[in-house]
């Protein structure tokens, strides 16, 4: 199947600091890029849609200056955690799909703890 | 509104036996549906999937049955193995929502050996 890399895998960060998570598509076009985030025992929740040139769309009650997302190239897309706030403290997953595709392929998580 | 409905959030099944998991779903615009399963602290990754224009997809082991007419979806494990033990999400996309997946809660598996 298809491969997604999300980078890094975990982060602590200071209070008030930005931390960057990086989706990488690594054998396909990804046009379409998701950003979800994970509470403990909880379900994935979309935070928003990003598809290559343009702005991304986001979910209701997620504030889009907080949490930047750039989707600049075909296999690249970004999630940037600005002023970061020990309740942001959570696991982010990305995942992705080609114009073509059905399946999401989905990168392997990112842990972030602010402390 | 939860529009993809997983209504336990966890199962446990002796090793050897199925594993029936159970997914709702309240959209009748979806028309592809998904299963995927996951590990703590890692992404999900695909298992089996099954589109509107059939009732059942099978995999080796995993099973996916389809009633549209109920809008429900289940998928069996059989027979199952401790390695199955995860959480597993039921997934649906179709044209509304320009085919953005929607999710369910999860279901958390135990296999007991």
């Amino acid at each position: 199947g298809a491969v997604v890399s999300q980078h890094p895998s975990w982060v602590i960060c200071k209070s008030g600091t930005s931390v960057k998570i990086e989706c990488r598509s690594l054998d396909f076009q990804a046009t379409t890029m998701f950003w979800y985030r994970q509470f403990p025992k909880q379900s994935l929740m979309l935070m928003a849609t990003s598809n290559e040139g343009s702005k991304a769309t986001y979910e209701q009650g997620v504030e889009k200056d907080k949490f930047l997302i750039n989707h600049a190239s075909l296999t690249l897309s970004t999630l940037t955690v600005t002023s970061a706030h020990p309740e942001d403290s959570s696991f982010y997953i990305c995942s992705a799909k080609g114009q073509t595709m059905e399946k999401l392929f989905f990168g392997s998580g990112t842990q972030l703890s602010v402390l | 509104d939860q529009q993809v409905k997983q209504n336990s959030p966890s199962l446990s099944v002796q090793e050897g036996r199925i594993s029936i998991l159970n997914c709702d779903y309240t959209n009748s615009m979806f028309d592809y549906f998904l299963w995927y399963k996951k590990y703590p602290a890692e992404g999900p990754t695909f298992l089996i999937s099954i589109s509107s224009i059939k009732d059942k997809n099978e995999d080796g082991r995993f099973t996916v049955f389809l009633n549209k007419s109920a809008k429900h979806l289940s998928l069996h494990i059989v027979p199952s193995q401790p390695g199955d033990s995860a959480v597993y999400f039921c997934a649906a996309s179709g044209l509304t929502g320009g085919f953005k997946t929607i999710f369910g809660a999860g279901t958390r598996l135990f296999v007991k050996a």
